[in-house]
């Protein structure tokens, strides 16, 4: 079974600051990986995906995220973080073998503060 | 260029009744699903379906129903709402529920249930 970990339900940082939101995945064959942002009141959107095309994903905003499959961790970067990136942040996966299910975590509040 | 359209926004109802959460994607979609987010929890898989015709629980499907009779449509029946059903509700699609596709997801329905 395919689960997603994000370590941090609220995270912190101050604006110009290094986001890092932690996720870990569990699953059993090669996964897919995904991270989506949520603003308030609004449906999520995708930040950037894994497909196992290259390791370092880029996303929209200036974010990014590294797959490592060694550590199975899917982490969210950013350098420097806006006021704009205050929002939740969701892990998920979906497996390589066609189960069709997309499991989201529990989710990562990011706060900037000025 | 709607995407993921849900129906109602706001919806406030009494314990025992019934109602429906109406879903709309305009992208040919053939995987769509329902999750719901609660505080602490993430989004849940209620139900998801891989296409016309076909349909599948997900984590937590008691007290909920849906059929896929179209391509474009996956309704969420509420069969006798519980104030545990209280929720906000996201439908969401992708191109095939496989290989990596980006699932988009909907505005979202705030649910009450008194």
């Amino acid at each position: 079974a395919q689960s997603v970990t994000q370590l941090g339900s609220h995270v912190s940082v101050s604006e110009g600051a290094l986001v890092l939101l932690r996720c870990n995945y569990s699953s059993s064959v090669p996964p897919y990986l995904f991270w989506y942002v949520q603003y308030p009141n609004q449906g999520l959107q995708l930040l950037l995906k894994y497909t196992s095309a290259a390791t370092l994903v880029k996303g929209i905003n200036g974010f990014e995220a590294e797959f490592k499959k060694s550590e199975t961790s899917f982490h969210l970067t950013k350098p420097s973080a806006h006021m704009s990136d205050a929002a939740e942040y969701f892990c998920a996966v979906s497996s390589t073998s066609g189960t069709y299910k997309y499991i989201f975590g529990t989710g990562t509040r990011l706060k900037v503060l000025a | 260029n709607a995407g993921v359209t849900q129906t109602p926004k706001f919806q406030v109802l009494k314990t025992g009744q019934s109602m429906t959460l109406q879903c709309a994607q305009d992208m040919n979609h053939e995987y769509m699903s329902w999750y719901r987010q609660d505080p602490g929890m993430g989004l849940r898989l209620i139900h998801y379906s891989v296409g016309a015709g076909i349909t599948d629980q997900g984590e937590v499907p008691n007290g909920y129903n849906v059929s896929r009779s179209t391509t474009e449509d996956f309704p969420l029946r509420l069969l006798s709402a519980a104030p545990s059903q209280t929720s906000v509700y996201f439908c969401a699609s992708s191109f095939d529920g496989r290989t990596g596709n980006t699932i988009y997801f909907g505005e979202g329905s705030w649910l009450t249930v008194v």
